[in-house]
């Protein structure tokens, strides 16, 4: 079956210092790899994603993830925080075979000053 | 702004009744996909249209079901609405392709509130 685990529901941090989200999911042939953002009362932004190639990849806001395939892993990482990147996250994948996009539970980013 | 917009933005309805929510999607994109976010919850897949057919769809009964227009917009129907499906209802748009989804845009959704 697949599944993505985010394994932290909340992270606080404060203002510039770094963070690291994480993801893992259940391995499968043929994954492709994202990362949203939600802001409250919003919809879902694509901040990156992982297609093939390169396995550091590099997104908006200055949001970087590295996918690890040997780990199952596509952990989301920025070196400096900002207040404005309060907001939820998630980590999604999608399984080739079974053509559906599965998303994590979602971490809550909280910044503090 | 991704360009793909829902309706209505809130809905309060009651147990056992029918809801109608809507979708138009960005400009070129004819792949539309909705998804159900319940409260502390990431977003569950719940079917994808494609040229007006479904052709993919998630752990949902049927009496969650869709329809999409021939000019892409989309409406996703819930009949005998149970208090389990307040929820935010997301639309996302895409072109299709090989890797489908690699550039969907998701409207701001749709919060349900049964009771």
């Amino acid at each position: 079956a697949q599944s993505v685990t985010q394994l932290d529901s909340q992270v606080p941090v404060f203002e510039e210092a770094p963070v690291e989200l994480r993801c893992n999911y259940s391995s499968s042939v043929s994954v492709y790899l994202f990362w949203y953002v939600q802001y409250p009362n919003q919809g879902l932004q694509l901040l990156l994603k992982y297609l093939s190639g390169s396995t550091l990849v590099k997104g908006i806001n200055g949001f970087e993830a590295e996918f690890n395939k040997s780990q199952t892993s596509f952990h989301l990482r920025k070196p400096s925080v900002h207040i404005s990147d309060t907001a939820e996250y998630f980590c999604a994948v999608f399984y080739e075979g079974a053509q559906k996009l599965v998303f994590g539970q979602g971490t809550r980013l909280t910044i503090n000053p | 702004e991704t360009g793909v917009t829902q309706s209505p933005t809130h809905l309060i309805k009651t147990r056992g009744q029918q809801v109608t929510l809507r979708c138009s999607s960005q400009s070129g994109h004819n792949t539309v996909s909705w998804y159900q976010q319940a409260l502390g919850q990431g977003p569950q897949f719940i079917f994808q249209y494609y040229r007006e057919e479904e052709n993919g769809r998630g752990n949902f009964p049927p009496r969650f079901s869709g329809l999409q227009f021939p000019n892409y917009s989309s409406e996703l129907n819930v009949n005998a609405l149970e208090l389990d499906d307040s929820a935010l209802y997301l639309c996302a748009s895409s072109l299709p392709g090989m890797i489908m989804n690699t550039e969907a845009f998701f409207g701001q959704g749709t919060r349900l509130t049964v009771v």
